[in-house]
C-alpha cells in the first residue's frame, strides 16, 4: 500500500547547522514526490517537487528510488526555516496526495 | 492573485449536531480537494472534484460526510451527526495541475 513516512516529529538544530528532514515512501509506481511547508500563522504551501529539481530557499531533495526516500537538506539553517514540514506522495498522477506525519523543525538563535 | 478562501475559520459544536463549511478556490482552477488533518497527522484526503464531478471519495466517511460542487465553483462539506473524533482542521485546496495544489487557511472544528 502506498504510504510516506516522516520518522522525525520534531527536528530541533541550531543556526548556520546542516539540516536533513527525512521522508520515505512506500509505492508501486513511478513516484511524484513534493515537500510541502507550513510557517506559523501561514497555509500549507509547496516548497518542492523532485520532478522540478529545484532548489528553493536553500533546500533541495534527491528522490532515491533504491532506499525509497526523498530526504530534505539544507546546509545552513536559518531561524526563518522554523516551521512544519510535509513530505507528499502524488497517487496514480491523479491529483491525489498523500502526506506524510510531518516535522516540526525548530533552528535555534 | 487571490487564494483559496474558507468559512468559518473555527466551530465548536457539539456531538450529533450538524456543521457545514464552504470552500472558493482560485479563479480557474479546476480540481478541488477537502482534506481532513488531524492533530498531530498530515492531512488526509477526503475527497477530490474535477469540475463538478467527484474523482475520489475513497476516504470519505459517507454515512455522515457528504460533499458538494455545484457549477464547478465553490463546495460545501457537511458532517451530520458529527463525532468527537471528527475535531480536526479541513483544509481546502484547489489546483489548475496535479503537480501544485493551493490551500486555504482551514477551518478548526472542534466537537465536544
Amino acid at each position: 500500500a502506498q504510504r510516506v513516512t516522516q520518522p522525525e516529529k520534531l527536528l530541533s538544530v541550531f543556526k548556520g547547522a546542516p539540516v536533513e528532514l527525512k521522508c520515505n515512501y512506500s509505492y508501486s509506481g513511478s513516484p511524484e514526490l513534493f515537500w510541502y511547508v507550513q510557517y506559523s500563522r501561514q497555509r500549507l504551501q509547496l516548497l518542492l517537487r523532485h520532478i522540478s529539481r529545484e532548489s528553493i530557499k536553500g533546500f533541495t531533495a534527491d528522490l532515491n528510488k533504491g532506499e525509497t526516500s526523498f530526504h530534505l537538506k539544507k546546509p545552513f539553517a536559518q531561524e526563518e526555516d522554523s516551521a512544519m514540514y510535509y513530505c507528499a506522495l502524488l497517487y496514480n498522477q491523479g491529483g491525489k496526495l498523500i502526506f506524510g506525519q510531518g516535522t516540526e523543525l525548530s533552528v535555534k538563535p | 492573485e487571490a487564494g483559496v478562501a474558507q468559512s468559518p475559520r473555527y466551530k465548536i459544536i457539539e456531538k450529533r449536531q450538524s456543521v457545514a463549511f464552504w470552500c472558493n478556490p482560485i479563479s480557474g482552477h479546476a480540481t478541488l480537494y477537502w482534506y481532513q488533518q488531524i492533530l498531530g497527522q498530515g492531512p488526509k484526503l477526503l475527497i477530490q472534484f474535477q469540475n463538478n464531478g467527484v474523482v475520489d471519495d475513497s476516504q470519505l466517511p459517507k454515512d455522515r460526510f457528504s460533499a458538494e460542487r455545484l457549477k464547478g465553483v465553490d463546495s460545501t462539506l457537511k458532517i451530520q451527526p458529527a463525532k468527537l473524533e471528527d475535531s480536526a482542521v479541513y483544509l481546502c485546496a484547489s489546483s489548475f495541475t496535479a503537480y501544485e495544489q493551493y490551500f486555504g487557511p482551514g477551518t478548526r472544528l472542534t466537537v465536544t
